[in-house]
């Protein structure tokens, strides 16, 4: 089976500009996961996707960070303005059933803001 | 809110030899997972699991759900080995919300 697809594989913007990062999950994966791997750290979560709802985005920074999935299938994530601690790697990740199948990753988005 | 503690943070070991890598997080969980990261590249899932023990070549991953610890073991280990080693647990106890809350990951080097 394909795995899930993200694109752009890497992204350098200047402060203040906006950029939107894309992904596609496995097919029939309903549950759909953003997020963000600053250098040196482990990811964070941003926001968690049911189909095309918001499960939870309580550390998503809402001023700058936006996210969707209008069709429950793929996801764009978009930051705008952009800082430069917003540098990180922004990964994808779906879930069939977490609770037996876990989680299959992106290789991710790398963002560098200068 | 869960939170997950990983120890070591670095890790320099000769071929052959055995790796311990532990966790530990701090709320009940369902599963707790093991993930493989190498340089520039994407997170790799090894090992779902919620008791018990599981094995998959020479890699082995433990848990011990009422001490709220795991750990994960390279037998014989190899250069091809080094990665870096992340443990996650959900970020609650339960409900919809199962995004992962991640340790900081253990950078592993196996050296010739």
């Amino acid at each position: 089976e394909a795995g899930v697809a993200q694109s752009p594989r890497y992204k350098i913007i200047e402060k203040r500009q906006s950029v939107a990062f894309w992904c596609n999950p496995i097919s029939g994966h309903a549950t759909l996961y953003w997020y963000q791997q600053i250098l040196g750290q482990g990811p964070k979560l941003l926001i968690q996707f049911q189909n095309n709802g918001v499960v939870d985005d309580s550390q998503l920074p809402k001023d700058r960070f936006s996210a969707e999935r209008l069709k429950g299938v793929d996801s764009t994530l978009k930051i705008q303005p952009a800082k430069l601690e917003d540098s990180a790697v922004y990964l994808c990740a779906s879930s069939l059933d977490r609770l037996n199948y876990g989680y299959t990753f992106g290789s991710g988005t790398r963002l560098t803001v200068v | 809110k869960n939170e997950v503690e990983q120890s070591p943070q670095n890790l320099t070991a000769q071929e052959g030899e055995f790796i311990t890598i532990n966790c530990s997080y701090s709320v009940g969980i369902s599963a707790l997972h093991w993930l493989q990261q190498h340089p520039g590249g994407g997170i790799v899932s090894l090992f779902m699991l919620s008791s018990g023990k599981k094995k998959h070549g020479r890699l082995i991953a433990t848990i011990n759900i009422q001490e709220k610890h795991s750990s994960l073991h390279i037998t014989a280990s190899h250069p091809r080995d080094s990665a870096v080693y992340i443990c996650a647990a959900p970020m609650y106890s339960g409900g919809g919300a199962d995004g992962l809350t991640f340790g900081k990951g253990t950078h592993l080097i196996i050296q010739p």
